[in-house]
């Protein structure tokens, strides 16, 4: 059972547009979301998080929005630039005792044309 | 310098043999983690380590065994290797921090292993 899902593989954008990504999640016990960003040959590098305690975080072009009575988040990056072009993988985790265990999604290969 | 390392990059071996990737980071980080990651399935737990003396199974342990040499270095084997272990595999860090809290992982580079 999937607990984290991104439902779109993949995404196409012109450069300087929005870009949105989503994510869903089942459990509710998750409190915590994570962005990752994945280039070819290279580990994952952490984006961006938020807390459920809020609805909003933003850093630069990258902003996440939280819904937590859809169990639904997303990343929006605005304007997108080529250099964005990358796998996201959305990850979330509950707070605690099991605060060390991320479930990912799947992933979402965004390409930014020029 | 690189804060996570993983050896080697890339391996090509053959269904029965013996291997061993090795993670080492320089963050000072207690906890170290092994995940896979397979086309479209996103990065599975294998196995993770919150001390040298405290490793645990993640979910997809099956086929799989770690070493935690040192507070900086966690080594995943492959047993008998089989096909379907063909994957991507990283190794990952994170601070131990206060309960309750969450701690980023930080991942290493990557290890791209072919069972053939």
């Amino acid at each position: 059972d999937q607990q984290v899902k991104q439902n779109s593989p993949s995404l196409s954008v012109q450069e300087g547009r929005i870009s949105i990504l989503n994510c869903d999640y089942t459990n509710s016990m998750f409190d915590y979301f994570l962005w990752y960003k994945k280039y070819p040959a290279e580990g994952p590098t952490f984006l961006i998080s938020i807390s459920s305690i809020k609805d909003k975080n933003e850093d630069g072009r990258f902003t996440v929005f939280l819904n937590k009575s859809a169990k639904h988040l997303s990343l929006h990056i605005v304007p997108s630039q080529p250099g964005d072009s990358a796998v996201y993988f959305c990850a979330a985790s509950a707070s605690g005792g099991s605060n060390y265990k991320l479930t990912f999604g799947k992933g979402t290969l965004l390409t930014v044309n020029p | 310098d690189a804060d996570v390392t993983q050896t080697p990059r890339n391996r090509i071996t053959k269904t029965g043999k013996r291997i061993m990737l090795e993670c080492s980071q320089t963050k000072g980080h207690d906890r170290m983690y092994w995940y896979r990651q397979d086309p479209g399935l996103g990065l599975r737990l294998i196995y993770y380590s919150f001390d040298v003396k405290d490793i645990n199974k993640g979910e997809i342990s099956d086929g799989y065994s770690v070493s935690r040499q040192a507070q900086a270095k966690f080594s995943l084997s492959l047993e008998s290797a089989i096909p379907n272990q063909t994957a991507l595999y990283f190794c990952a860090t994170s601070d131990s921090g206060e309960v309750g809290s969450y701690n980023e992982q930080f991942f290493g580079p990557g290890t791209r292993l072919t069972v053939l």
